[in-house]
């Protein structure tokens, strides 16, 4: 069975910084891309980020470049994400998810497995 | 960025009845291989999203059938056959086929 388990969210002041952490398990994670998407309290969903297997390759949307690093552990089965100079629009629950790591979706850019998430508030 | 508008917003159905969704994208989503990265999640209240279909009408598996995709280039619909209490929440398209990946706004089906 996959498992997807996000830790390291909370509350930050703006300008700070968190790291998030994801352990998978279940699937070939050193085979997989991985991804981080967001979603405000009430509001829909926000793609962030995406790690190549070998974490030799990232993709991040333009409002978190400069600020946010997607990374990965592949030897401790980890995703992680740095947040730095955190914004209150950042505030925000943080799923991490697998992309195509179901041999029956291999190569269609699906998000097939995702945690339960992580909440991030940025506040004063 | 693939700007992605779902219709209606908002679809209150009557249990074993059908329900539709619409979306539509800004731009092609035919990649240049040829392939189509369109896909939909559920996402039922407090639970994270699921996968359900993927490149335009391949169900995920464990999804049952009466959950079907179809579209083409920016026009895509996802029905619901016949709708069961489980299917309660909120939809999402979601296109893979160009940088930034994005989401429709989602559109939230309840019970009349």
């Amino acid at each position: 069975e996959v498992q997807l388990v996000e830790s390291g969210g909370g509350l930050v002041q703006p300008g700070g910084s968190l790291r998030l952490s994801c352990v998978a398990s279940g699937f070939m994670f050193s085979s997989s891309w991985m991804s981080w998407v967001r979603q405000a309290p009430g509001k829909g969903l926000e793609w962030v980020a995406n790690i190549q297997p070998d974490g030799s390759d990232e993709y991040s949307v333009d409002s978190v470049k400069g600020r946010f690093t997607i990374s990965r552990d592949n030897a401790k089965n980890s995703l992680y994400l740095h947040m730095n100079t955190l914004r209150a629009e950042d505030t925000a629950v943080y799923y991490c998810a697998s992309l195509d790591a179901s041999i029956t979706v291999r190569g269609t850019r699906v998000f097939d497995h995702w945690g339960q998430g992580t909440l991030v508030t940025v506040s004063s | 960025d693939i700007v992605m508008t779902q219709t209606p917003l908002s679809s209150p159905v009557t249990l074993g009845q059908p329900a539709s969704i619409s979306c539509r994208s800004s731009q092609s989503l035919v990649d240049s291989n040829g392939d189509t990265y369109l896909s939909w999640l559920q996402q039922r209240p407090g639970q994270p999203p699921r996968l359900l279909i993927y490149k335009i009408s391949n169900r995920f598996s464990g999804v049952p059938d009466r959950f079907s995709g179809s579209g083409a280039g920016t026009d895509f619909t996802l029905t619901i056959s016949r709708v069961e209490a489980e299917d309660v929440g909120v939809y999402y398209c979601t296109q893979a086929t160009q940088f930034p990946w994005t989401f429709g706004q989602g559109t939230k089906v309840e019970i009349k």
